[in-house]
């Protein structure tokens, strides 16, 4: 089975610009969860996804947002990007969003902010 | 509010020698467990996970850890540490939700 994707890998934007990333679960997963990593502040929750609906949210302000689309693909947006959005973006995806599931983590979007 | 803590942002240890990676939790109530680790430029993949049972939990490539409800903690071990255990290990609770909450990650350095 084909892991957890995350497109594009790099990605270097300039401040007050948008960004996209994309995330693919592993095949049969409906639930899909981003975390942004900082040296600093580790992993942190953005938001959790399950059957297209938002279930979770972290403490992020409202520029980030995301969406998941039937086939449980998830996108999340970064809406006019800050220096501190600099960050590994990492998607990661489990069967059914259970806490006792294990995720399984893509290897994340470099997302640079100059 | 739910909160992880490693203590230890950087261990070293020579190879061979026994690998102990802290981590404490705080929970109103007992939580699911786990250990991640991540090797440079790649995503996190779980060592082990605690949910219920058996508190002496064992994982992938020797390690486990063990469940203390009253010392609040799950640290982690590895009676031998090899050069490729050299990696970013991160502790997480998770509660209701599939909401995690992760530590700050412990690097893991292997003196040959």
């Amino acid at each position: 089975k084909a892991g957890v994707t995350q497109t594009p890998r790099y990605l270097i934007k300039t401040r007050g610009q948008q960004v996209t990333l994309s995330c693919s679960p592993i095949s049969g997963h409906r639930s899909v969860s981003w975390y942004q990593q900082t040296p600093g502040q580790g992993l942190q929750f953005l938001f959790e996804y399950f059957s297209e609906t938002q279930r979770n949210k972290g403490n992020f302000p409202g520029r980030f947002s995301g969406r998941q689309f039937s086939n449980s693909r998830s996108e999340m947006n970064v809406s006019t990007l800050e220096l501190g959005d600099s960050a590994l973006y990492l998607c990661a995806s489990s069967l059914g969003g259970g806490s006792t599931d294990t995720q399984y983590f893509g290897p994340g979007t470099r997302l640079t902010v100059l | 509010a739910q909160s992880v803590t490693q203590l230890g942002s950087h261990v070293s240890v020579s190879e061979g020698a026994l690998v102990l990676l802290r981590c404490n939790y705080s929970s109103s109530v007992p939580p699911y467990l786990f250990w991640y680790v991540q090797y440079p430029n790649q995503g996190l993949q779980l060592l082990l996970k605690y949910t219920t049972g058996a508190t002496l939990v064992k994982g992938i490539n020797g390690f486990e850890a063990e469940f203390k409800k009253s010392e609040t903690s799950f640290h982690l071990t590895k009676p031998s540490a090899h050069m490729s255990d050299a990696a970013e290990y991160f502790c997480a609770v998770s509660l209701t939700g599939n909401q995690f909450y992760f530590g700050t990650g412990t690097s893991l350095t292997v003196i040959p």
